[in-house]
């Protein structure tokens, strides 16, 4: 299974910018990179993905090293509503008599704390 | 929007009982899944499936069965409750596009087993 490393915990001031970091070293040339995110009584929910190069979306950036190895979620103004669990996700594959499919596998994540 | 809906948001059970959770999804997505979530131990993925009367173990399937009958619909089953199933069960479906995935979730159900 490929497997991601991120900090437990970080902390940030709101309207801020905060970078949440994210080692993947296994990772395969396919595998897309996923962002998701837990706020508090809520279940998961997207945040951003990629492949190779930076990509932007109205709730993020996302970083992506040039050896693909590491990659980084940037937040460019953290709010208090941005306070939350944050995953980093590569897929998994799993082999059936069908062929090939694939899940996501959600480690600990990492708690962001946004101060006021 | 899509939509996950769970037939429950809390739910409190007696151990031994038969436990049904259902999940549907509005978007017709190939893929569902069950997760369960603890403290300390994040999301842990129970079962998933990829297509109607199909389905795969995930990394903790003891203890529960499911069943997807129609593409909308997959239910996770206790056969019979016990203590250590106290938990929050999320479902969650994804269009797989690609080499991504977009997972969409429910709002969760907290079960208790007394």
């Amino acid at each position: 299974d490929a497997k991601t490393t991120q900090p437990n915990s970080m902390e940030s001031n709101e309207e801020e910018p905060v970078h949440l970091p994210c080692n993947h070293s296994t990772i395969s040339g396919t595998d897309y990179i996923h962002w998701y995110r837990q706020l508090p009584s809520q279940g998961p929910e997207y945040v951003i993905h990629g492949l190779t190069s930076n990509v932007n979306n109205r709730m993020a950036s996302l970083a992506i090293a040039e050896d693909r190895k590491s990659s980084t979620l940037i937040l460019h103004r953290a709010t208090l509503r941005d306070a939350a669990v944050y995953y980093c996700i590569l897929r998994d594959v799993v082999k059936n008599s069908g062929g090939s499919n694939y899940k996501l596998t959600f480690g600990k994540g990492t708690l962001l704390t946004v101060n006021p | 929007d899509v939509k996950v809906t769970q037939s429950s948001r809390y739910l409190v059970k007696r151990t031994g009982e038969k436990v049904f959770l259902e999940c549907v999804q509005d978007m017709d997505h190939e893929n569902m899944f069950w997760y369960r979530q603890d403290p300390g131990l994040g999301l842990r993925l129970i079962y998933f499936s990829y297509d109607v009367k199909m389905k795969e173990k995930g990394d903790i399937p003891e203890g529960y069965s499911v069943s997807r009958e129609k593409k909308e619909r997959f239910s996770l089953i206790l056969e019979s409750a016990s203590t250590n199933q106290t938990s929050m069960y999320l479902c969650a479906s994804s269009l797989v596009s690609g080499g991504y995935y977009t997972q969409y979730f429910g709002p969760g159900t907290r079960l208790t087993v007394l």
